[in-house]
C-alpha cells in the first residue's frame, strides 16, 4: 500500500528558531513530492514541488530535500516566525504512466508546527 | 483574482439527509478535483474533472456520493443520504494545466457534519 509517513506529529519551537521535518514515503514509482502548509480552517498552499531528480529545492524560508533512494524528504525552516504555525503536509504523487493519475495525490497526515514567541 | 472558492464553509445535517456542496474553481482553470479528511485521517482524493468529464473518480466512497460539473464551471459534491462516517472536510482544488506537476489550488474547505 503507497504511504506517507511524517514525523513528528507536532512540534512546539521558539520564535526564530530552525526546524526541519521529515517525511518518508513507500510510494513507488512517483512522480514527484511536495509539501504544502495549511493554516488552521483553510485550505493547503503549496510550497515546494519536486521531481524525483531533483536534491533540493528553497521557497524563501523554506527549504525542501529530497532523496529518492532512501525515499525521504525534509523540509527545514529557517528563522521561524509566527506565522508559519500551520500544519505542513507531505504529498506524494503517483507516477502516470504506471497508472497513476493527475490528481490522485497521497497525502501524509502532517505535522503541526507550533511557533511560540 | 478569486482563489478556489467553496460552499458552505460548515454544514451541520443528520443522518439520512441529503447534503450538496459547492465548489467555484479559479477561472480557467480546466481541473479540478475533490478530496477529503475524516477525523484523525490524511486527506484522500476523491475524483478529478477534466472540464465536465470526469477523468478519474477512483476514490469515491461508494454510490452515497454523486459530483457534477456541468459547463464545466464549478461542481458540486451530493452526499445522498448522508452517513455518521461521512462527517469531515471536503477540499476542493483547481489547476489549469495538466500534467505532473501541475500545481493545484485548493479552496478552504467544507466541514460537514453528520450528525
Amino acid at each position: 500500500k503507497n504511504q506517507v509517513e511524517q514525523s513528528p506529529q507536532s512540534l512546539i519551537i521558539l520564535e526564530g528558531k530552525n526546524c526541519t521535518l521529515q517525511c518518508n514515503y513507500t510510494v513507488s514509482p512517483f512522480s514527484n513530492l511536495r509539501w504544502y502548509k495549511q493554516d488552521t480552517g483553510r485550505g493547503p498552499v503549496s510550497l515546494t514541488i519536486m521531481t524525483f531528480s531533483e536534491n533540493t529545492k528553497s521557497n524563501g524560508r523554506y527549504t525542501a530535500t529530497l532523496d529518492a533512494d532512501t525515499k525521504q524528504s525534509s523540509l527545514h525552516i529557517t528563522a521561524s516566525q509566527l506565522s508559519d504555525s500551520a500544519s505542513y503536509i507531505c504529498v506524494v504523487s503517483p507516477n502516470l504512466h504506471y497508472g497513476g493519475s493527475q490528481g490522485n495525490l497521497i497525502f501524509g497526515k502532517g505535522t503541526k508546527l507550533s511557533v511560540k514567541p | 483574482e478569486a482563489g478556489v472558492t467553496q460552499f458552505p464553509s460548515h454544514s451541520v445535517i443528520e443522518k439520512g439527509q441529503t447534503v450538496t456542496l459547492r465548489c467555484d474553481p479559479i477561472s480557467g482553470h480546466d481541473n479540478l478535483y475533490w478530496y477529503r479528511r475524516v477525523m484523525g485521517k490524511e486527506i484522500k482524493f476523491l475524483l478529478h474533472f477534466v472540464k465536465e468529464s470526469k477523468q478519474d473518480e477512483s476514490g469515491m466512497p461508494n454510490n452515497r456520493f454523486l459530483a457534477e460539473r456541468t459547463g464545466g464551471t464549478y461542481s458540486t459534491l451530493k452526499v445522498q443520504p448522508a452517513e455518521l462516517e461521512d462527517s469531515g472536510v471536503y477540499f476542493c482544488a483547481s489547476s489549469q494545466v495538466e500534467g505532473v506537476l501541475a500545481e493545484a489550488f485548493f479552496g478552504q474547505g467544507t466541514r460537514l457534519t453528520v450528525v
